[in-house]
């Protein structure tokens, strides 16, 4: 079964410290990763995906298939970054699997 | 320039009334979603359009249905919405072309029910 988790509903860091969402997944084929975001009261949209190595408004995300894993991560934190993140898997079968999301809050 | 559009973006209907929410494209992408999202869950995959060919997810109720006339369109029919169901549905598409597996999102209807 293809499922996706994160383990953080919310996370709160100060602005300019480093950040880490935190997402694993469980796939039998190889996956395809993303990380989609939704600012206030706007679309969900995407990110940055495992394939291209991207990266975007200084996050990054590396899939470590041993650990089944696909961080997100950010140096240092901007107050802009605050929104819902959503790690999602692409199965193949035409279908996106999304995580239940995190809430990133940059404090100043 | 908005490449996926849902209309409405806020939808009242009453309990057990039908509802339709619209969902157009501007990217001619093959493939269509629909999404409920409920308040602080992930996007839940209703089905979903390649082409004309129609997938259901197994746990889909009956209660919802699609319809897609053309490539543009896709509408979301509720036959005989609860309350359980409002939430935000999100409408996206992808392309089946090349490498790209991107999925593009409307900014969704807010479907509440009274």
């Amino acid at each position: 079964a293809q499922r996706v988790t994160q383990p953080e509903k919310l996370l709160s860091v100060f602005k300019g410290a480093p950040v880490e969402l935190k997402c694993n997944y469980s796939y039998s084929g190889s996956p395809e990763l993303f990380w989609y975001v939704q600012y206030s009261r706007q679309r969900l949209q995407l990110l940055l995906r495992h394939i291209s190595r991207e990266s975007i408004k200084g996050f990054t995300a590396d899939l470590n298939k041993g650990e089944t894993s696909f961080h997100l991560k950010k140096p240092f934190a901007q107050e802009e970054d605050s929104a819902m993140y959503y790690c999602a898997l692409y199965n193949y079968g035409q279908n996106f699997v999304f995580g239940p999301g995190t809430r990133l809050s940059v404090l100043p | 320039d908005a490449m996926v559009i849902q209309n409405p973006r806020y939808q009242v209907t009453q309990f057990g009334k039908p509802v339709t929410l619209s969902c157009s494209q501007t990217l001619n992408h093959n493939v269509m979603y629909w999404y409920q999202q409920k308040s602080s869950q992930a996007p839940k995959l209703l089905f979903h359009y390649y082409d004309k060919d129609f997938n259901n997810e197994a746990d889909t109720p009956d209660n919802f249905q699609s319809r897609r006339p053309n490539t543009s369109f896709c509408f979301l029919d509720i036959r005989s919405p609860g309350l359980g169901d409002a939430a935000m549905y999100l409408c996206a598409t992808r392309g089946s072309w090349g490498e790209d597996t991107e999925a593009f999102f409307g900014q969704g209807t807010r479907l509440t029910v009274v």
